[in-house]
């Protein structure tokens, strides 16, 4: 079975400044999908960012970005420019090339400093 | 403007009693989800269904049910079998479900124990 690890629980950073959290993903699969999910107060999910395994390329989606290391199994999303809007949890998802759903990790929650 | 709705917003559910959490999309997606989410916890998936007629279990099937007989509404019920139902409940959707098409979810529905 597939895990995804956030290993920090929380992060601050000052607004405007650049933040990086981290995942790690565990998979024997060579097809999948990588993604950053925000969930702010309201507990809506929204998709923050995706990663297809087979792209090399690295994803942006205006301020945000992700370095994925395939070899290393590390996906982590960098924000930058922080915003006050930015204050939500974070969560790392990995997709398998299958029909199942999505596999979370437990999330970090950003917090913007003003 | 299309999207998923679930209902309620809010539930209750007393000992021994099955309820029914509603989950409609006007996004004429084939492949539907339920998640259920702890405190402090990422999204674990309970069933999905990639067509009408259709379902798999997920990671914690037991104690839900699920139904599909229409494309656009897929219900769970919490079973009198689930003994920790209280947690916040999320539906989610994709178009098809092949690994790259992102998931939209919806509000959530949070249940707890009378």
């Amino acid at each position: 079975a597939q895990t995804v690890t956030q290993s920090q629980p929380e992060m601050s950073v000052q607004e405007a400044e650049t933040v990086t959290l981290s995942c790690t993903y565990d998979t024997s699969e060579s097809d999948y999908y990588l993604f950053w999910y925000k969930q702010p107060p309201s507990r809506q999910m929204i998709l923050v960012i995706r990663q297809e395994a087979y792209k090399q390329q690295n994803a942006t989606e205006n301020r945000f970005s992700v370095n994925f290391q395939k070899a290393a199994k590390s996906f982590s999303l960098k924000i930058s420019d922080s915003q006050l809007g930015d204050a939500a949890m974070y969560f790392c998802a990995y997709r398998g090339g299958g029909a199942d759903g999505l596999t979370f990790g437990k999330g970090t929650h950003l917090i913007i400093q003003p | 403007d299309g999207g998923i709705t679930q209902s309620p917003k809010y539930l209750f559910r007393k000992e021994g009693q099955n309820v029914t959490l509603s989950c409609e999309q006007n996004l004429n997606h084939d492949a539907m989800y339920w998640y259920r989410q702890d405190p402090g916890q990422g999204l674990r998936l309970i069933y999905y269904s990639q067509i009408v007629n259709d379902f798999q279990k997920g990671d914690i099937a037991e104690g839900y049910s699920v139904s599909r007989e229409k494309k656009e509404s897929f219900p769970l019920t919490v079973t009198s079998a689930q003994k920790n139902p209280t947690a916040f409940y999320l539906c989610a959707s994709s178009i098809g479900y092949r690994g790259n098409q992102p998931q939209h979810f919806g509000d959530g529905t949070r249940l707890s124990i009378l």
